[in-house]
């Protein structure tokens, strides 16, 4: 069985400052890893995801998250965050082998970025 | 191109009624997912459709639903004798449906009320 949590339901900063999103998941099985981003009023986007090799991933808007296996994290980071970082943000995993392609979602972080 | 559409975007029922919740997947896309996101917390999945089929639905809460796609494309949830339990926002992803490291693309979701 597959379980994701995400710590922190809400956590505020103020722009330019550096924020983390942290994501622990366990699983009986490999893994695939995802965060998704909900803007107000949009669907879910994918941010990044990690399948194989670095375990640094990054996005394209300045995200970052590195997969730790002994520790079964993938937190969500980025250096200096927008106002229009704001958003919910979802951590999933999905398992390494099945023929079945559900994904599994934490309850999501609500980050709100202050000027 | 064009993204996954939802439709209705929100819908507005009485408990006891009968309603459908309609999806229009990308094209091409032969994978399809429901997923229900209750009110704080992360979507759930509902069920998988590989072509006409459906390839997991596991995660259907009772027989109250059923979800249908009868030529690979369109897919329609059906929920019958609706409950206050069953307001959330359905969301449906749709992907290519070649191997499970595959993105999900999700559509903005329709809000369901049951008064």
């Amino acid at each position: 069985a597959q379980s994701v949590t995400q710590l922190d339901s809400q956590v505020p900063v103020f722009e330019e400052a550096p924020v983390e999103l942290r994501c622990n998941y366990s699983s009986s099985v490999s893994v695939y890893l995802f965060w998704y981003v909900q803007y107000p009023n949009q669907g879910l986007q994918l941010l990044l995801k990690y399948l194989s090799g670095s375990t640094l991933v990054e996005s394209i808007n300045g995200f970052e998250a590195e997969f730790n296996k002994s520790q079964t994290s993938f937190h969500l980071r980025k250096p200096s965050v927008h106002i229009s970082d704001t958003a919910e943000y979802f951590c999933a995993v999905r398992p390494r082998g099945s023929t079945l392609g559900r994904l599994y979602f934490g309850r999501g972080t609500q980050l709100t970025v202050w000027p | 191109g064009a993204g996954v559409s939802q439709t209705p975007s929100n819908k507005v029922t009485e408990k006891g009624k009968y309603v459908e919740l309609r999806c229009d997947p990308i094209s091409g896309h032969t994978a399809l997912y429901w997923y229900r996101q209750s009110l704080g917390q992360g979507p759930e999945f509902l069920i998988y459709f590989q072509g006409t089929g459906a390839a997991d639905d596991s995660g259907l809460p009772n027989d109250r639903f059923f979800a249908v796609r009868p030529e690979g494309s369109v897919s329609t949830l059906k929920i019958q004798r609706t409950e206050r339990g069953d307001s959330a926002v359905y969301l449906c992803a749709s992907s290519p449906g070649r191997h499970f490291q595959e993105t999900q693309y999700f559509g903005p979701g329709t809000r369901l009320l049951v008064l």
